[in-house]
């Protein structure tokens, strides 16, 4: 089971902020976020270790729930550069299962 | 190497025929994951290796799928008899150490099966 993501979608003006959640069904021990523009690969955000952790790249922050098993992504001030397709991925408690992803989110950042 | 480096880039293939996608990580990198990514789709989880070792093999889609790494390094993904569904970019990444670090992704293998 992979972790699930809302909203599936969405489209801000540049400048308007955006949240982006992440729910788990597993007892978690990390939380990652990946931001993939098109054509390319993946590329790393932040990781969350700790229940209560909030981190922060640039203008993008995310905090990590533990007792909840969740996730959310801030994106402040958006900026045409933020666009492209997020993921949130989980290492459950454990960490035999690896990293796994959710569906991802599409952002699209209009001027 | 500087990073995460996948071969081939592309691959186009006959329906039936077995293919071998290579993935070299980053020196030093102990984990290792392959993922597969069809059109506009999410990161499907295929397999992941701590070292020469798959503690979890239950993402591979079907037994046409295997997966080896070998020295800690070279892992490379086979797909034996492939079928037109198998058509997707083919992803591989890295970290060190663990699963909870900074993972490193390849540009990938678009496997397109006519």
């Amino acid at each position: 089971q992979q972790p699930v993501q809302s909203p599936q979608a969405v489209i801000l003006r540049e400048g308007e902020d955006a949240v982006i959640n992440c729910s788990s069904s597993k007892a978690l021990y990390s939380v990652h976020w990946y931001r993939q523009k098109h054509g390319e690969a993946p590329v790393f955000l932040m990781i969350l270790l700790k229940g209560g952790e909030q981190m922060r790249h640039e203008k993008i922050s995310a905090s990590f729930n533990e007792k909840k098993q969740q996730s959310s992504l801030y994106l402040t001030a958006s900026q045409l550069s933020y666009s492209g397709t997020y993921f949130c991925g989980e290492v459950p408690i454990g960490g035999a299962d690896g990293l796994t992803f959710g569906k991802g989110t599409h952002l699209i950042i209009q001027p | 190497g500087a990073g995460v480096s996948q071969s081939p880039s592309n691959k186009v293939t006959e329906k039936g025929k077995d293919v071998e996608l290579r993935c070299d990580p980053i020196s030093g990198h102990t984990a290792l994951y392959w993922y597969r990514q069809s059109l506009g789709q999410g990161l499907e989880f295929l397999i992941y290796f701590q070292g020469n070792s798959a503690p979890d093999k239950s993402g591979l889609p079907s037994d046409r799928f295997s997966a080896e790494r070998t020295g800690g390094s070279v892992s490379t993904l086979t797909i034996q008899r492939t079928q037109q569904e198998d058509s997707a970019v083919y992803l591989c990444a890295s970290s060190q150490m663990t699963v909870n670090t900074e993972a490193f992704f390849g540009q990938g293998t678009r496997l397109t099966v006519v």
